[in-house]
């Protein structure tokens, strides 16, 4: 099955303590990306990546690092978590469909920092 | 790029067409309009795309007037599953790769 898999799922974890939210797609896209959701803000870009070794980013890239060795993976770090980046996270591929940019998404990576 | 105005939110009883409408005045001759969902938390889901022409498939149909000023999304029998955020965004080309979400319809398909 075509999918985005992101792990893991739910998280608790204290300020500092580094973490990794893995993010893997099987549909051979090249582009990849980070979103953030939080209540009243909608979703948010954090990074992308069009290609493997091509990262740029996104509207809040601050306290996020990212990296794109191989193209299926696109892992999001948080060196130093603090309680501002408790949020629910999505990572999503793409395909180009006609010039146009048709994302899928994963199920999410809910993040809480005490 | 251009904005999207989408209301708030809609009502729609099951088994209806529920018609969603978008407003992208400032929409230019290369962007295309996206619709996507998102059911309660869970990841947002691609519904369908156009750039100037109808489009229609399996989930929705896409009707955007002559001007592309605005457009509509048509999901011609609801059900209560279709009870989801909806938003509609517009990009070009040259920016596909960020995709900004606004605040959508939130849409609730009643009994």
């Amino acid at each position: 099955e075509a999918q985005v898999t992101q792990n893991p799922r739910y998280l608790i974890t204290v300020t500092g303590k580094k973490l990794t939210v893995t993010c893997s797609q099987n549909m051979n896209h090249e582009y990849m990306s980070w979103y953030r959701q939080d209540p009243g803000l909608g979703l948010r870009q954090i990074y992308y990546s069009m290609n493997v070794e091509a990262t740029d980013k996104g509207d809040v890239p601050e306290g996020y690092k990212v990296s794109r060795k191989e193209k299926r993976n696109f892992p999001l770090i948080l060196e130093s978590p603090s309680p501002n980046q408790t949020s629910l996270y999505f990572c999503a591929s793409s395909l180009r469909v006609a010039g146009a940019n048709v994302l899928t998404f994963g199920a999410g990576s809910r993040l809480t920092v005490l | 790029d251009a904005k999207t105005t989408q209301p708030p939110s809609m009502d729609c009883a099951e088994g209806r067409a529920a018609n969603l409408p978008c407003n992208h005045s400032t929409i230019s001759g290369n962007e295309y309009v996206y619709w996507y969902r998102q059911i309660h938390s869970q990841g947002p889901q691609y519904i369908i795309h156009g750039l100037k022409n109808n489009e229609t498939n399996e989930m929705a149909s896409l009707i955007i007037t002559e001007d592309r000023k605005s457009s509509t999304l048509i999901l011609p029998h609801a059900t209560l599953r279709d009870t989801a955020v909806y938003y509609c965004i517009v990009r070009g080309i040259q920016g596909a790769q960020k995709l900004v979400f606004g605040q959508g319809t939130r849409l609730t398909i009643n009994p």
